[in-house]
């Protein structure tokens, strides 16, 4: 079945060292990813999505990989922050019927940086 | 611009209960989505409204869980007899359309204790 997972539970880093968070999938036919930021208390925030067609895309501090053969998907933070500390996740689209468009989400990692 | 809201922020009730949770999505987007988050866990898709179409409610735990969008904006989730095992974050999303691609926006979630 459908399977979204993170690697690690927990990733520590120390402030302005690069941050590599990973994702593996199982359903082969997905095509498009999202990776969300969630701070304690609030809801998910979108931060970077890539599609099937993309390896690597790029936004402000954050690059988002993809690995297609591997079914594996990464997010880099460059020089983290503090206001980096949060749960990552990633999120597969699952299409369903019609345009459904439910999101499977992997279970999360908690990113911690260390001042 | 003005997010995703909802209410209350928390819920405490006791077991048997009926409780009623309110989701106000962005203004002119027509997909709504409910997710449960278990503490530390990830996101788990409930249902999804999009536009007039039915709703997909392949997510809904069982039958105690319902849910409307009247006049395709405000949604309400209705959980009947409550149980222990129903605490958590229920959090609403909407999107401007397609969910293939356009971004899901979280609201902050309700917290749901049940006693």
């Amino acid at each position: 079945g459908e399977s979204v997972g993170l690697h690690l539970p927990t990733l520590s880093v120390q402030e302005g060292d690069n941050s590599i968070i990973n994702c593996a999938y199982s359903n082969s036919a997905s095509d498009y990813f999202i990776w969300y930021k969630q701070e304690s208390g609030k809801g998910p925030q979108f931060i970077i999505d890539i599609r099937s067609n993309m390896d690597k895309r790029q936004g402000q501090r954050v690059t988002v990989l993809l690995n297609k053969t591997v079914k594996h998907l990464s997010l880099q933070i460059a020089a983290t922050q503090p206001g980096d500390s949060a749960v990552y996740f990633c999120a597969e689209l699952s299409h369903g019927s019609g345009n459904t468009g439910k999101l499977i989400f992997g279970q999360g990692t908690t990113l911690q940086v260390k001042p | 611009g003005a997010g995703v809201s909802q209410s209350p922020s928390n819920k405490v009730t006791e077991k048997g209960k009926d409780v009623e949770l309110r989701c106000d999505p962005i203004s002119g987007h027509t997909a709504l989505y409910w997710y449960r988050q278990s503490l530390g866990q990830g996101l788990e898709f409930l249902i999804y409204f999009q536009g007039n179409s039915a709703p997909d409610k392949s997510g809904l735990p069982s039958d105690r869980f319902s849910a409307e969008r009247t006049g395709g904006s405000v949604s309400t989730l209705t959980i009947q007899r409550t149980q222990q095992e129903d605490s958590a974050v229920y959090l609403c999303a909407s999107s401007l359309d397609d969910p293939s691609t356009d971004t899901q926006y979280f609201g902050p979630g309700t917290r749901l204790t049940v006693l």
